[in-house]
């Protein structure tokens, strides 16, 4: 089992629809969780990051953690041909303390 | 304020040789990562520093080794490069050690032929 899971996708969405990106993580001691964004040829750019269960706003992103199930998700509401990138979910703390740990992210197409 | 910045852009070396990537983290910073991005995947955590010290390691062997200098740049060598090697490498910043929010630098391309 991978440490952090993710749909590779690609998932295609029109413009103006809700993106919905998932990730699953094995280490139940893992306390941070963060959303990165990769356009094609760039470096990882942090979008969203969350410590405490529940949801969590910032514009147009959400990011909802669930510890009991070991899952996260990111909502991107009214979706922009902008937001075509690779998402990368990643986990830190617990065993693997100071380390990220990389999903192998999720192509997300918006189509006009 | 300034972000994470590497040197250099691209690099292309021949299988066997040694290599020095380089990183200065953004302003404020005391931690720098190391990560290998290989094409279609995650990045893969090599390892960290935090105030001069290795802070942590992953699934590397020795010849991928460290340091970090007392104004918190970074150097990553790689020695007896292997063609496996060849991908982005990634370094971030954060403002402390341990589960804290990490800025990636704009990467290092390696092509080992």
């Amino acid at each position: 089992q991978k440490e952090v899971e993710q749909n590779s996708g690609p998932l295609s969405v029109p413009e103006g629809a809700i993106a919905s990106l998932n990730c699953t993580y094995s280490d139940r001691g893992s306390q941070s969780f963060f959303w990165y964004r990769q356009y094609s040829g760039k470096s990882p750019e942090l979008i969203m990051f969350i410590y405490s269960n529940g949801d969590k706003e910032d514009g147009r992103f959400t990011a909802q953690l669930n510890k009991a199930s070991q899952y996260v998700s990111l909502l991107i509401r009214d979706s922009q041909p902008s937001d075509s990138a690779t998402y990368l979910c990643a986990v830190a703390g617990g065993t693997s303390y100071g380390k990220l740990t990389f999903g192998q992210g999720t192509i997300l197409t918006v189509h006009p | 304020e300034t972000g994470v910045t590497q040197s250099p852009t691209h690099l292309i070396k021949t299988r066997g040789q040694q290599v020095t990537l380089r990183c200065s983290s953004q302003s404020g910073h005391n931690t720098v990562s190391w990560y290998q991005q290989a094409l279609g995947q995650g990045p893969q955590f090599i390892f960290q520093y935090y105030r001069e010290e290795e802070n942590g390691r992953g699934n590397f062997p020795p010849r991928f080794s460290g340091l970090q200098f007392p104004n918190y740049s970074s150097e990553l060598n790689v020695n007896a490069l292997e063609l496996d090697d060849s991908a982005l490498y990634l370094c971030a910043s954060s403002p402390g050690q341990g589960a804290a929010e990490q800025y990636f630098g704009p990467g290092t391309r390696l092509t080992v032929t």
